[in-house]
């Protein structure tokens, strides 16, 4: 079956340092999301991305954080200057229709982050 | 954004069947029924989801009231491997596929 793979699994950084998150989403899917999730909190919407560009975003998505999609199959995630608070799970997600009656997304696994 | 309210927590027997209840009261028209479930360090997880009428799939199935204002996903069977946090989330047909998670229920599956 497939599935949304997600690397690394854990990262520790610096705080101030940049970080990127990779992403493989679904091969036939569209539409790409990330969440976050901080220890013991619940799952955070950061931002959506279609057609090459973001769809929309939350009010953490701020000017330190952005999305691409460099190739055909990756979805990346950079932090520019990593602060404490942005320790926290990474979840990487992808669907094959946006607002559509089979929405569903598919979650990867996380990327772990820590930042010192 | 539409709200939803669950039980923080619920604890079943397992091979027992379990009702897990959500309440939306301010749901909308256009609003969809959706259920994810976190399983310990991993992604959320697509359960179900439905519109107005009963649905069944493979994992469980989703009663939705006649005034669409509560609905309860029912596992059948519990297993060990159903603990999870179970989320309702309120999903409108035409603003996008953000989910936005609440706290969700925690079931415990006993042995």
């Amino acid at each position: 079956e497939p599935e949304v793979t997600q690397t690394p699994s854990h990262q520790v950084t610096q705080m101030g340092q940049e970080v990127i998150l990779r992403c493989v989403p679904i091969s036939n899917h569209l539409y790409f999301y990330w969440y976050r999730q901080i220890l013991g909190q619940k799952v955070e919407f950061l931002v959506s991305f279609y057609n090459n560009e973001i769809s929309e975003k939350s009010e953490i998505f701020d000017d330190q954080f952005s999305v691409e999609r460099p190739d055909g199959s990756n979805f990346t995630l950079k932090i520019r200057s990593t602060k404490l608070e942005d320790s926290a799970m990474y979840f990487c997600a992808s669907s094959d229709s946006l607002g559509q009656i089979q929405e569903t997304q598919y979650f990867g696994p996380g990327t772990r982050l820590l930042v010192l | 954004d539409a709200k939803t309210t669950q039980p923080n927590s619920m604890e079943s027997n397992e091979e027992e069947p379990v009702h897990l209840p959500c309440n939306h009261s301010t749901i909308s028209g256009t609003d969809y029924i959706h259920w994810y479930r976190q399983l310990p360090s991993q992604g959320p997880e697509y359960v179900i989801h439905g519109l107005t009428s009963n649905v069944n799939n493979r994992m469980a199935s989703l009663a939705i009231a006649e005034d669409r204002k509560s609905s309860t996903l029912i596992l059948h069977r519990a297993t060990l491997r159903d603990a999870a946090v179970y989320y309702c989330i309120l999903l409108p047909y035409n603003q996008g596929g953000k989910l936005i998670f609440g706290q969700g229920t925690e079931l415990s599956v006993k042995p």
